[in-house]
């Protein structure tokens, strides 16, 4: 069975600090997806990662991943307060349809 | 542009009503899935359309589920009998093609079964 894991769950982090999420899975997939939910909104795409490898920036979130570990890392840098929300990785299932989504990182960032 | 919209936003309704969930994807896309997010399940695909055809319903939970699209766009999830364990915000993405295009979500339906 395809598994996604996110650690941790819930991260409360203060303003300016770093911090990294952690997404294992499971299958050989080499692409992976980083999601973005505020509360009682949808999901907003952030990242693709298509190789192993790849890095990819975005203002102080930077995301990478290493197929060969079957890892990729969210990391946060100097948070802030706009960051609080709950972040989902995701791989290709099996089938190539659908995407396996990690339970999700829900961050709280206070000053 | 417009980006997937789904209606109703909020839905209550009673155990062993039916009820019909709307999805519009974005233009274009030929790819739409649903995907149902309660709590302690995390994100669950349900259902898969390329075109009008579904090649991948291997998340519907029960016979009470079923999903059609037509002409391409428009996509109704229909749940009959609700029970109360069908309580949770129903997800609707699409995308330019399957996986792995990005999948554009919308802004989800509420349903409540009372």
């Amino acid at each position: 069975e395809l598994k996604v894991e996110q650690n941790p769950l819930f991260l409360s982090m203060q303003e300016g600090k770093n911090y990294t999420i952690y997404c294992n899975y499971s299958t050989t997939s080499d692409r992976l997806y980083w999601y973005r939910q505020d509360p009682g909104k949808s999901l907003e795409s952030l990242f693709v990662l298509l190789s192993n490898g790849a890095v990819k920036q975005e203002g102080r979130l930077m995301a990478s991943l290493d197929t060969k570990a079957r890892l990729s890392t969210l990391h946060i840098t100097a948070a802030v307060h706009d960051l609080s929300a709950t972040y989902f990785c995701a791989v290709d299932g099996q089938a190539g349809t659908a995407l396996i989504f990690g339970k999700g990182t829900t961050l709280s960032v206070s000053s | 542009g417009a980006g997937v919209s789904q209606s109703p936003s909020n839905k209550v309704t009673e155990k062993g009503k039916d009820v019909e969930l709307r999805c519009d994807p974005i233009s274009g896309h030929t790819a739409l899935y649903w995907y149902r997010q309660s709590l302690g399940q995390g994100l669950e695909f349900l259902i898969y359309f390329q075109g009008n055809s579904a090649p991948d319903k291997s998340g519907l939970p029960s016979d009470r589920f079923s999903a059609e699209r037509t002409g391409g766009s428009v996509s109704t999830l229909t749940i009959q009998r609700t029970q109360q364990e069908d309580s949770a915000v129903y997800l609707c993405a699409s995308s330019y093609n399957r996986v792995p295009d990005t999948q554009y979500f919308g802004p989800g339906t509420r349903l409540t079964v009372l």
